[in-house]
């Protein structure tokens, strides 16, 4: 049971070019998101997905696109990298019944640094 | 103003001192409360879980949650080395299944000395 899985762990680009931060879950979770983590900042939500087929902005989603086309993959892509997208990114996901359902099982994460 | 206001620290202890991480917040409607602990390098993992108000103990950790101030707590007795790591408070108004989002905190640094 591999849990939530992110690749690559490490990323540089240059600014402009185009990525895909990949995630998958084995944990049959409905719920999908994308977060970002900056020095002070907290984890801030960029996208999230409650199902396949279904997709939401968070809180700071401007310069990522998300699709889910299945329960287990995730995808969040970055069209054209600004430095301002140097974060770590996480991947996190939640499903099940009653309250124990908030938890959230997040992957190890993607360094990523926009030159 | 954040939402939710968490002292970043970085904040250093004793082995076995009792340790006090506190996070504020704005919106009266939260009700799910929550502390993840992420080490360095690492992805968070969830350690408490309280629905509304009053105090809730797992072991050497005490999550209490005092909605009328808008506060809430993660004590950590006789605290360990192996604790040392960033502690993020998180709430929410909703369960995820009626399309509550989780807010986190800025996260406190935690560091425990031998």
């Amino acid at each position: 049971n591999a849990g939530v899985t992110q690749t690559p762990k490490f990323q540089v680009l240059k600014t402009g070019q185009s990525m895909t931060l990949q995630c998958a879950q084995d944990m049959n979770h409905e719920y999908m998101s994308w977060y970002r983590q900056d020095p002070g900042m907290g984890l801030r939500l960029i996208h999230y997905s409650v199902g396949a087929g279904i997709t939401d902005q968070g809180e700071v989603p401007n310069g990522y696109n998300v699709s889910r086309s299945t329960t287990e993959d995730f995808p969040l892509r970055l069209l054209s990298a600004a430095p301002s997208q140097t974060s770590v990114y996480f991947c996190a996901s939640r499903g099940g019944t009653g309250t124990t359902n908030e938890k959230l099982f997040f992957g190890s994460g993607t360094q990523l640094s926009v030159l | 103003q954040k939402e939710v206001e968490q002292d970043p620290g970085p904040l250093s202890v004793p082995e076995g001192a009792i340790v006090s991480l506190n996070c504020t917040y704005s919106n009266s409607a939260f009700q799910y409360f929550m502390w993840y602990r992420q080490y360095s390098r690492k992805g968070p993992e969830l350690l408490m879980y309280t629905y509304s108000s009053g105090n809730k103990e797992d072991g050497r950790f005490t999550a209490q949650v005092d909605k009328s101030s808008k506060y809430i707590s993660l004590f950590i007795r006789d605290s360990q080395p192996s604790d040392s790591a960033t502690y993020l408070c998180a709430m929410s108004t909703l369960l995820y299944n009626q399309g509550g989002k989780l807010i986190f905190g800025q996260g406190t640094e935690l560091s425990v000395k031998p």
